[in-house]
């Protein structure tokens, strides 16, 4: 079993939805990091977390220490955001080192 | 925003060639950079972890003689592919870390390299 599972895979929506990205891990950790691949393959540190919610623009991140779960929202999505957004963890302990999930692939449709 | 350099962005090379990659941060003094591994359709895996002015760790099962890391300066960390195979062929990314704490980190752009 992976120490970090992501849902779902795969995201298919349209231009405007409201869209969840959830991330459950198990083990400690020191810090959650949702990250935003483009397929040129460029990544791109979105968030870091280690409690509570986090806003940046149209993106929001919320974590739950006590039930090892995160999730990221995104607003008004918008075909600009179709990407593979990956949850990963520094593991407690870990000095920075990160642990990944598997990737959600995210496509808006215009 | 802190900006991590990574060149080349692919490379093309023959089998039993070397390759080097460079990872650079260009607006801050990185103590600490990973180099990653991404196999298509796969998620991403730490290879090692490179300090200034000391050895490299690598993760299990990463042979440190085929990855060679040095990381001499505080912007400049280099993996060099030893002896390349085209099971080597992957997508290779690092990313930094800023001596602050509690920091995100910055990733560079990624290099694919395909061994013929």
């Amino acid at each position: 079993k992976n120490e970090v599972e992501q849902s779902p895979q795969n995201l298919t929506a349209q231009e405007g939805e409201f869209i969840t990205i959830n991330c459950s891990y198990s083990v400690g950790i020191s810090a959650l990091h949702w990250l935003q691949q483009h397929p040129g393959g460029g990544i791109v540190s979105l968030f870091m977390l280690s409690s509570g919610k986090k806003k940046h623009g149209r993106l929001i991140a919320t974590i739950n220490i006590q039930e090892k779960h995160s999730s990221l929202h995104i607003t008004a999505s918008h075909p600009r955001d179709s990407a593979v957004y990956i949850c990963a963890v520094s593991i407690r302990g870990s000095n920075y080192k990160l642990t990944f999930g598997k990737g959600t692939l995210l496509t808006v449709n215009p | 925003g802190a900006v991590v350099s990574q060149h080349p962005s692919w490379v093309i090379c023959k089998s039993g060639t070397s390759v080097k990659i460079e990872c650079r941060s260009l607006d801050f003094q990185a103590t600490t950079m990973f180099w990653y591994r991404q196999f298509p359709k796969q998620s991403l895996m730490l290879m090692a972890t490179s300090n200034e002015g000391s050895k490299a760790t690598y993760e299990q099962g990463v042979e440190k003689d085929k990855f060679l890391i040095n990381h001499a300066s505080l912007t400049l960390s280099t993996l060099t592919v030893t002896s390349a195979h085209p099971e080597d062929s992957s997508f290779y990314i690092c990313s930094a870390r800023r001596t602050v704490t509690n920091e995100k980190l910055f990733f560079g752009s990624g290099t694919q390299l395909s061994v013929l």
